[in-house]
């Protein structure tokens, strides 16, 4: 089975500042995707940024980017110059590369950008 | 371009009735997904549609649950009879194609329920 840990419940952080949010995961399978899904307050989930297992490249997508540890199952999420509006939920998540698109999530963390 | 569309977004209902959650996907995504988000943890899937065939109803708890996707577009989730426990945000998730683990979901608002 899938699993996705995160194990930092709620982060804050400065306006402008950097953070970084943990998420590991257990799997068996050697081809598969991660996500990181955002969860505005009272708003609907948007996709933040995507990484494909069999690239050694960390993903980037603007002020967000990844560190992507295959061996370790490791997958954290930097925000740089942090802006009010990354006060969110977010969401690691996971997927297969094959077959069901079906995505695994973890508990989330709660991440407030403070003024 | 509209993204995917939930009504209603707030239910309050005594146990033991009636509730119907309505989704509308993209327009031409193939699959959708309906996903059940319990206070403080993730999404967790309950079904999955590929047109109009419901290809993974696994973690759908049948007793209760039932869900439709007529003519493959829109979709329907229901829950009858409520029960306490179903409280929840209900949230609909639509892609271009379901066998492609890179093919983004994309998400509704949800559907908050309260059972009294």
């Amino acid at each position: 089975a899938q699993t996705v840990t995160q194990s930092q419940p709620e982060m804050s952080v400065q306006e402008a500042e950097t953070v970084t949010l943990s998420c590991t995961y257990d799997t068996s399978e050697n081809n598969y995707y991660l996500f990181w899904y955002k969860q505005p307050p009272s708003r609907q989930m948007i996709l933040v940024i995507r990484q494909e297992a069999y690239k050694q490249q960390n993903a980037t997508e603007n002020r967000f980017s990844v560190n992507f540890q295959k061996a370790a199952k490791s997958f954290s999420l930097k925000i740089s110059d942090s802006q009010l509006g990354d006060t969110a939920m977010y969401f690691c998540a996971f997927t297969f590369r094959t077959g069901a698109n079906n995505l695994f999530f973890g508990t989330g963390t709660r991440l407030t950008v403070i003024p | 371009e509209a993204g995917v569309v939930q009504s209603p977004r707030y239910k309050i209902i005594e146990k033991k009735q009636p509730v119907a959650f309505w989704c509308n996907p993209i327009s031409g995504h193939n699959t959708l997904y309906w996903y059940r988000q319990n206070l403080g943890q993730g999404p967790e899937l309950l079904i999955r549609y590929e047109n109009e065939e419901a290809v993974d109803d696994s973690q759908l708890p049948k007793d209760r649950f039932s869900a439709e996707r007529l003519k493959g577009v829109d979709s329907t989730l229901k829950i009858q009879p409520a029960e306490l426990g179903d409280s929840a945000v209900y949230l609909c998730a639509s892609s271009l194609e379901g066998g492609r683990g890179r093919d983004t979901q994309y998400f509704g608002p949800g559907t908050r329920l309260t059972v009294l």
